[in-house]
């Protein structure tokens, strides 16, 4: 069974540009969360979707949006990149109902110069 | 909110002997669930080992096994034999089982296993 998988791999954007992080989870899975890892901060809720809808955010600005898409996968956008948003993504997945166990992707590491 | 808390930064064990790795948590929540994630150098997080709220028996994986203290809101993480393999860092997570889903991570144990 094929694990969480997350694109790309490495991201470099500049101050001001949009990064767009990707995340397909496991298949039959129906939740997707999105964890911000800082150097120094620990992991961080960003976001949750279940069944194509947002069900909850982390004390994040606006500019952290997202989707899911109806195969469950999901897009994480940050618009108008500061350098503190430098940091590994991670994306998870879960079956709601089996609630608890998330499984983690390999991240996205994102580099703001 | 609920916090978890890690405090040991880092610990240093030699290979094939046990180490025990802390974690406290705040709630007032009465069902919830307990992790103990691995995250090594290649960055994936990995899933150790879970424990439910309601569970009074400890859970056990292979040489992983846990201390639930639900009164004390301890949960420790206690690994035999170590290898050299476990060396990463180790994430205790708290999970409520309300409309919040999510995780909280306390900030991490870096576990280094030596020769």
């Amino acid at each position: 069974e094929a694990g969480v998988t997350q694109s790309p791999t490495h991201l470099i954007k500049t101050r001001g540009q949009q990064a767009t992080l990707r995340c397909s989870p496991i298949s039959g899975h129906t939740s997707v969360y999105w964890y911000q890892q800082a150097l120094g901060l620990g992991l961080q809720f960003l976001l949750w979707y279940d069944e194509g809808e947002e069900r909850n955010r982390g004390n994040f600005p606006p500019r952290f949006s997202g989707r899911q898409f109806p195969n469950y996968s999901s897009e994480l956008n940050v618009n108008a990149l500061e350098l503190e948003d430098s940091a590994l993504y991670l994306c998870a997945s879960s079956l709601y109902l089996i609630s608890g166990e998330q499984y983690f992707g390999p991240g996205t590491r994102l580099t703001v110069t | 909110a609920q916090t978890v808390t890690q405090s040991q930064p880092e610990m240093s064990v030699q290979e094939a002997e046990t180490v025990t790795l802390s974690c406290t948590y705040d709630t007032s929540e009465n069902n919830y669930y307990l992790f103990w994630y691995k995250q090594p150098p290649s960055r994936q997080m990995i899933l150790v080992i879970r424990q439910e709220a309601y569970k009074q028996q400890n859970a056990t994986e292979n040489r992983f096994s846990v201390n639930f203290q639900k009164a004390a809101k301890s949960f420790s993480l206690k690994i035999s034999d170590s290898q050299l393999g476990d060396t990463a860092m180790y994430f205790c997570a708290f999970f409520n089982t309300g409309t919040a889903s999510k995780l909280t991570f306390g900030t991490g144990t870096r576990l280094q296993v030596t020769l």
